[in-house]
C-alpha cells in the first residue's frame, strides 16, 4: 500500500544545532514529495517540493530536503535552527493522484 | 493576494445545527480539498473538487457535503453536526504542480 512514514514523533535540538527528520515513502515509482510545516494555531506552509531532477531540493526557512530513491526517503535537514522552527512538520507525497498522503508529523521542539 | 480564505475562524455550535464552512481562493487554482485535524489522527481528506463542477469523496465524507460552483469556491456544509465534528478544518487548493496551499483553519466545537 502507498504510504508516507515519519518515524519520529517528537525531536528536540538545542538552538543553533542541526536538524533531521527522516520520511519513508512506500511506492513502486517516484512520487511528487512535499514538506509542511505547522506553527500552533496555524495551517500547513508549504516549505519544499520535489518532482524530478536534482535530488537536493532548497526550500523556504533556510531548509532543504534530499531525495534518495535507493533508501525510499525525503529527509528535511536544517544547518542551525532558530527557536522559531519549533513547530509540527509533516511530509507527503501525491501516489500518481492529486490527493496528498501525510505522514503523522514530527513534532520540533527547541531548547535554549 | 490572500491565497486561501476560511470563515468563521472558530465556531461553537449545538447538535443537530446546519453549518457552512466557507472557503475562497485566489489563485485559480483547479482543484480543492477540504480536511479534517483531529490530534492522533493527523489531516484527514474530507471531499474534494478536481475542477469546477465536480466533487468527490475523501477518506471521511459521512455527515459532510460540498459544492463547487465556480473555481474560487468550495464550501463544507455540515447538515446536522454531532459532537464527533468537533475539529479543526483546512481548506487546501492545488494547481498543475500538485503542492497544496492551505488555508489558516476553521476551529469548530459541536455540543
Amino acid at each position: 500500500a502507498q504510504s508516507v512514514t515519519q518515524p519520529d514523533i517528537h525531536i528536540t535540538v538545542s538552538e543553533g544545532a542541526s536538524l533531521e527528520l527522516r520520511c519513508n515513502y512506500s511506492y513502486g515509482a517516484t512520487p511528487y514529495l512535499f514538506w509542511y510545516v505547522q506553527s500552533p494555531g496555524q495551517g500547513l506552509q508549504l516549505l519544499l517540493k520535489y518532482f524530478s531532477g536534482d535530488t537536493l531540493v532548497q526550500g523556504i526557512k533556510g531548509f532543504e530536503a534530499e531525495f534518495k530513491r535507493s533508501q525510499s526517503s525525503f529527509n528535511l535537514r536544517k544547518p542551525s535552527v532558530h527557536w522559531s522552527d519549533a513547530a509540527e512538520y509533516f511530509c507527503a507525497s501525491n501516489f500518481g493522484n492529486e490527493k496528498l498522503t501525510f505522514g503523522t508529523g514530527t513534532r520540533l521542539t527547541i531548547i535554549p | 493576494i490572500a491565497g486561501i480564505t476560511q470563515a468563521p475562524t472558530s465556531q461553537i455550535l449545538a447538535a443537530g445545527r446546519r453549518m457552512t464552512l466557507r472557503c475562497t481562493q485566489d489563485m485559480r487554482h483547479n482543484a480543492m480539498y477540504w480536511y479534517r485535524q483531529d490530534l492522533g489522527l493527523g489531516l484527514r481528506l474530507i471531499h474534494y473538487s478536481n475542477t469546477a463542477g465536480t466533487t468527490g469523496k475523501g477518506e471521511v465524507p459521512d455527515g459532510y457535503s460540498v459544492s463547487r460552483a465556480n473555481t474560487d469556491d468550495f464550501p463544507l456544509t455540515l447538515a446536522s453536526a454531532v459532537p464527533s465534528q468537533t475539529s479543526v478544518y483546512f481548506c487546501a487548493s492545488s494547481d498543475r504542480d500538485r503542492a497544496q496551499y492551505f488555508g489558516p483553519g476553521t476551529r469548530l466545537t459541536v455540543l
